[in-house]
């Protein structure tokens, strides 16, 4: 059954310093997300994506964050200067239509955490 | 603002019997409720996708139920075994995005 994989699965960063997690969606999904999870908290959602741009986006998404579909299969996150609180579990979803009708798959997650 | 909150937030069961879980939401003009798993350190697993226009779902030992005039849905899994022990989310699906709530912590004790 196809799957939604992220790399790394786990990433250790300075404070400071740019992070680039990955995502590969399921091959003919059209609509991407973006979600993080910090310890012991709800699970959040950061941004959607669609047509190679943004279509919403929460108020957590501000300038340090970017999402990119650099290619026809890769969808990433990239945070420019890492904060202690962006330390969290990220999720990657992807799904073939648009919510709410269509279910929305999840990754395993990209565990971040900032020194 | 939608709020999704799931009570209790941790449920210890023994193996064998059958189980309820709770999700409530604030804004009745919900769209569609999903139930995930989410075993420890891992992802988010799809379970059941009720649309607003049905009251219930199944697969297996699985059966949310929907009522939107209440705000609230449940998960009812029957015959629980230790494998089904894990947390379960339930997430209000929206235009572009999922709205998740604080999730049950489920133990099923051998």
């Amino acid at each position: 059954e196809p799957e939604v994989t992220q790399t790394p699965s786990h990433q250790v960063t300075q404070m400071g310093q740019e992070v680039i997690l990955r995502c590969v969606p399921i091959s003919n999904h059209l609509y991407f997300y973006w979600y993080r999870q910090i310890l012991g908290q709800k699970v959040e959602f950061l941004v959607s994506f669609y047509n190679n741009e943004i279509s919403e986006k929460s108020e957590i998404f501000d300038d340090q964050f970017s999402v990119e579909r650099p290619d026809g299969s890769n969808f990433t996150l990239k945070i420019r200067s890492t904060k202690l609180e962006d330390s969290a579990m990220y999720f990657c979803a992807s799904s073939l239509g648009r919510l709410p009708t269509d279910t929305q798959y999840f990754g395993p997650g990209t565990r971040l955490t900032v020194l | 603002k939608q709020e999704v909150t799931q009570i209790p937030a941790a449920l210890s069961v023994p193996e064998g019997e059958n189980l309820v879980l709770n999700c409530s939401f604030t804004d009745s003009a919900i769209y569609n409720l999903q139930w995930f798993r989410q075993d420890p350190g891992k992802g988010l697993t799809s379970l059941l996708l009720i649309q607003s226009s049905q009251r219930e779902q199944t697969s297996g030992r699985l059966n949310a139920s929907l009522d939107k005039s209440s705000g609230r849905s449940t998960l009812y899994i029957a015959a629980s075994q230790p494998g089904d022990s894990a947390t379960y989310l339930c997430a209000n699906s929206g235009n572009e995005k999922l709205t998740f709530g604080t999730g049950t912590r489920l133990t099923i004790i051998p």
